[in-house]
């Protein structure tokens, strides 16, 4: 199964509203990195939160992190047509060494 | 300023063929290298990662291998193609020695095997 796991997996927003996207994952973290992804393009990285961080923001992002809940969130504030994405997360562990281990996704469409 | 670039773009070919993408980085040197496969509206699947040259990890069992010819050349191949490997290929890099940093991919190759 996967270390992390976007719900939902589908979102549509009218521009304006706020977008809120979440992941869970199954084993002890270093760090959580949120991604966004352009149709048939490649990853960009968003924002890093590290496992003792519980809040983090970067420009209209907001990232939560709860390693009790095994969990996190990204919150996109007055989203634009733009935003119109798939957000991944991605977790990093002391065992993976390098390696980020990806979730699912969530497919996020902004209508203008 | 770093950059990655992959060839081709789109490439079609029929089962039982040989594959050859090629992922090189510039702006960096030493870097960590990975290829990732994403089938469609789905997650990304790490294949191979290396962390220096000659030096490759494989993580899924599969028809497809990985060569690190030069520190900054990373070489995905297959001698025989097969249906299942279509797909959206995607090669990255990061720091070396900086465990769990971002990672910086590059525009993807999409894959079509018929």
């Amino acid at each position: 199964s996967q270390q992390g796991e976007e719900d939902p997996q589908a979102l549509s927003i009218q521009e304006g509203e706020n977008a809120t996207m979440n992941c869970s994952y199954k084993t002890s973290i270093n760090n959580l990195q949120w991604y966004r992804q352009n149709s048939g393009r490649g990853l960009v990285h968003l924002i890093l939160i590290r496992s003792n961080e519980r809040e983090k923001h970067s420009g209209r992002l907001r990232v939560t992190l709860d390693t009790s809940k095994k969990s996190s969130s990204l919150l996109i504030t007055a989203s634009r047509a733009a935003d119109t994405a798939s957000y991944f997360c991605a977790t990093g562990t002391k065992s993976s060494g390098d390696k980020l281990t990806f979730g699912t996704g969530t497919r996020l469409a902004v209508r203008p | 300023s770093q950059t990655i670039h992959q060839w081709p773009a789109t490439l079609v070919q029929p089962v039982g063929s040989p594959l050859s993408l090629e992922c090189t980085v510039e702006g960096t040197s030493n870097p960590n290298l990975y290829w990732y496969r994403q089938a469609a509206g789905r997650g990304l699947q790490l294949l191979f990662y290396s962390v220096g040259i000659g030096q490759i990890s494989s993580e899924v069992p599969q028809n497809l291998s990985a060569s690190r010819p030069q520190d900054r050349q990373f070489i995905l191949s297959s001698k025989k193609l097969l249906l299942s490997d279509s797909g959206f290929y995607l090669c990255a890099w990061n720091w070396a020695r900086t465990p769990w940093n971002e990672q910086f991919f590059g525009p993807g190759t999409r894959l079509t095997v018929l």
